[in-house]
């Protein structure tokens, strides 16, 4: 139990476009969602936290409008790199946390569950 | 800002022996944390959790050890084998279900 997913595992674009990311939490409900970015041998980086919903929330220098993020069901949010510049390739990951109810989740509900990650690569 | 050409600190150990990674977290308000493993290229996979008001807790071959009085986290792994080698990442939430991640150990497992 408590699979995310991630949809692409790995996306080359040019310098310039938008590239849209699915986290999505297979066998249960998450009310909330996080996404995190990592770069080479470094931690992971909170970016945003993900409400089912509602606005996400951003971490302090992220910017809202370059990094996208849409809750729109309980178990799918997408985050949208827009206009994506060579310094955005990054490994980007999502969280889910069981909202309690629902689907068969986890044995938590502070719990984050990780997906695969993404990994972004502009060109 | 993000560092360049950070390396992660390194534990290496025999195959067989045990394994003993440790983290120290910030916010003494801090009330759960977890240990994940991560393979490179994979997203943090959960191994096992504490809450605050726990000092050690136990799972299928591994042990978390909370001591609150230093901010120490510890995760030992007995018997470590191939399959755990992986960079190790400690989590501490801290409040509005936010968690912060430590800087992460890469375990080594020798033949």
């Amino acid at each position: 139990g408590a699979v995310v997913s991630q949809h692409p595992s790995r996306v080359i674009c040019k310098s310039g476009t938008s590239v849209k990311i699915e986290c999505r939490s297979l066998d249960f409900q998450a009310t909330t969602m996080f996404w995190y970015r990592q770069f080479p041998k470094q931690s992971l980086m909170l970016m945003a936290t993900s409400n089912e919903g509602s606005k996400a929330t951003y971490e302090q220098g992220v910017e809202k409008d370059k990094f996208l993020i849409n809750h729109a069901s309980l178990t799918l949010s997408t985050l949208t790199v827009t206009s994506a510049h060579p310094e955005d390739s990054s490994f980007y990951i999502c969280s889910a946390k069981w909202s309690g109810r629902g689907l068969a989740g986890g044995t938590s509900t502070d719990t984050q569950y990780f997906g695969p990650g993404t990994r972004l690569t502009v060109l | 800002g993000e560092s360049v050409g950070l390396h992660l600190p390194t534990l290496s150990v025999q195959e067989g022996d045990n394994s003993i990674i440790n983290c120290a977290y910030s916010n003494s308000a801090s009330d759960y944390f977890i240990w994940y493993k991560q393979e490179s290229g994979k997203g943090p996979q959960f191994i096992i959790d504490i809450r605050s008001n726990m000092d050690k807790r136990q799972g299928q071959r591994v042990t978390v050890l909370l001591n609150k009085t230093v901010k120490h986290l510890s995760l030992q792994i007995a018997a470590t084998q191939p399959g755990d080698s992986a960079v190790y990442f400690c989590a501490e939430n801290v409040g509005t279900y936010k968690y912060i991640f430590g800087t992460g150990t890469r375990l080594k497992v020798l033949a």
